[in-house]
């Protein structure tokens, strides 16, 4: 079955940028999305179509994407953002979703 | 703005099947969107259980198929998950959510609040 790769972990101290990689064979032909999940809560998108930010999710996210790998950037990382973080595509078929297992950000 | 509510029981004996309804208000199922189960184990990742259109169409995880299904009411505005032959591993944080589905791939971009489930005698 497909797979997306992430880090488990990620720790930066506040006003790094932290940098959070998702691989996947298909990544090249699909999109990649990525949601912010919070102790407790429901995820939130904070990227679409790999290098787009939604309304309201502050400018220090930011995407992008080189072959077989996509990139979630926060610079001046801020204490609000220790979360964990999950990029999401889709398989070559178009047809099944899938979720990478997730970067736990931790906010030194 | 759209919202989606999860319902059903919290606690399911081994071997039976859980059941769970996903309400949708301000806006209809029969909109041109998908409808998905996602679940999430104590201290792990998001896993996709499967999707339905309101036509009736769906895809499901090929890890869960066998054990999986999907329904949608459209009088009720809302969809079901049925997961048979439950086990312990099957407790979860159930999420349902609408997909935006179109050439460009799928995202979710509502989600319900989540209920617990958990496999138990």
């Amino acid at each position: 079955s497909y797979e997306l790769t992430q880090p488990p972990s990620v720790s930066v101290s506040p006003g790094q940028t932290a940098r959070i990689t998702c691989s996947g064979d298909a990544l090249p032909k699909q999109y990649t999305y990525w949601y912010q999940q919070k102790p407790g809560q429901a995820p939130v998108k904070v990227m679409y179509r790999d290098t787009e930010r939604p309304s309201g999710i502050p400018e220090r996210f930011s995407g992008s994407s080189s072959g077989t790998t996509v990139t979630l950037t926060i610079s001046g990382v801020q204490a609000e953002d220790e979360a964990d973080y999950y990029c999401q595509s889709i398989d070559n078929s178009g047809t099944y979703v899938v979720f990478g297992g997730g970067t736990k950000l931790t906010v030194l | 703005q759209v919202q989606l509510q999860e319902s059903g029981p919290g606690l399911v004996r081994p071997s039976g099947t859980l059941s769970l309804t996903c309400g949708v208000s301000g806006a209809s199922i029969t909109n041109r969107k998908w409808w998905s189960w996602v679940r999430q184990s104590p201290g792990k990742g998001l896993e996709w259980i499967g999707e339905i259109y309101h036509d009736g169409s769906t895809n499901y995880n090929p890890s869960l198929k066998s054990r999986v299904t999907i329904s949608v009411d459209k009088s009720k505005n809302q969809f079901s998950l049925n997961l048979s032959s439950v086990t312990a591993a099957d407790t979860a944080v159930y999420y349902c959510a609408r997909e935006e589905r179109t050439v460009a791939g799928t995202a979710f971009d509502y989600w319900g609040q989540g209920t617990l489930v958990t496999v138990s005698s």
